[in-house]
């Protein structure tokens, strides 16, 4: 059983630029939800897809936008970046939408933004 | 709405000494409670979760935490810590607002020394 999988590892982007990131859920899993974790903080909600529908989004700008393909894997993309984007971006799946479904985390994409 | 505070930034402890990780959150509704552990350059990793029934749960490796409803808190403990306990431990709440959204604490970096 493979886990959860992004990238790239970390990138680097400057002040305006359009990132995109990726995650390949764990298998079986068909729920995907992406965090971002800025230094020294904890992880906080973006968005969650389920069934290739957004199904819930934090208190982030439309700037943030995200995809999910027909496989459940994902992207998140971002446009117009700025430096407070600089952080770690956390993908995490489940097997559903309830909420005793556990979370399983992939490593995540480090992006500096300069 | 709903939020968590980790009481402590930092914990340093010395090997095999006893070690508790405070936890409170804020809910109106019921809630499920987890605690997460990230290891250097990884992603998060459920360590125990707390969905219903007995309010004391623990984990596969020593560490316990205890529902506490009237305290409305969640503290980690675990009677003798190793060297290899040392990473960054989460707390997060589960929202009941947008599908499995986890709200996480600023965290809490356990030090364990020889």
């Amino acid at each position: 059983e493979t886990g959860v999988t992004q990238s790239p590892t970390h990138l680097i982007k400057t002040r305006g630029q359009q990132v995109t990131l990726r995650c390949s859920s764990q298998s079986g899993h068909n729920t995907v939800s992406w965090y971002q974790q800025a230094l020294g903080q904890g992880p906080q909600f973006i968005f969650q897809y389920y069934r290739e529908e957004e199904n819930g989004r934090g208190n982030f700008p439309p700037r943030f936008s995200g995809l999910q393909f027909p496989n459940y894997s994902s992207e998140l993309n971002v446009n117009a970046l700025e430096l407070d984007d600089s952080a770690l971006y956390l993908c995490a799946s489940s097997s559903g939408t309830t909420r005793a479904n556990v979370l399983t985390f992939g490593a995540g994409s480090r992006l500096t933004v300069l | 709405a709903q939020s968590v505070t980790q009481l402590d930034s930092q914990v340093p402890v010395f090997e095999e000494a006893p070690v508790e990780l405070r936890c409170n959150y804020s809910s109106s509704v019921s809630v499920y409670l987890f605690w997460y552990v990230q290891y250097p350059n990884q992603g998060l990793q459920l360590l125990l979760k707390y969905l219903s029934g007995s309010t004391l749960v623990e984990s596969i490796n020593g560490f316990e935490a205890e529902f506490n409803k009237s305290q409305t808190s969640f503290h980690l403990r675990k009677p003798s810590v190793h060297i290899s306990d040392t990473a960054e431990y989460f707390c997060a709440v589960m929202s009941n607002q947008a599908g499995t959204a986890l709200i996480f604490g600023k965290g809490t970096t356990l030090s364990v020394s020889s």
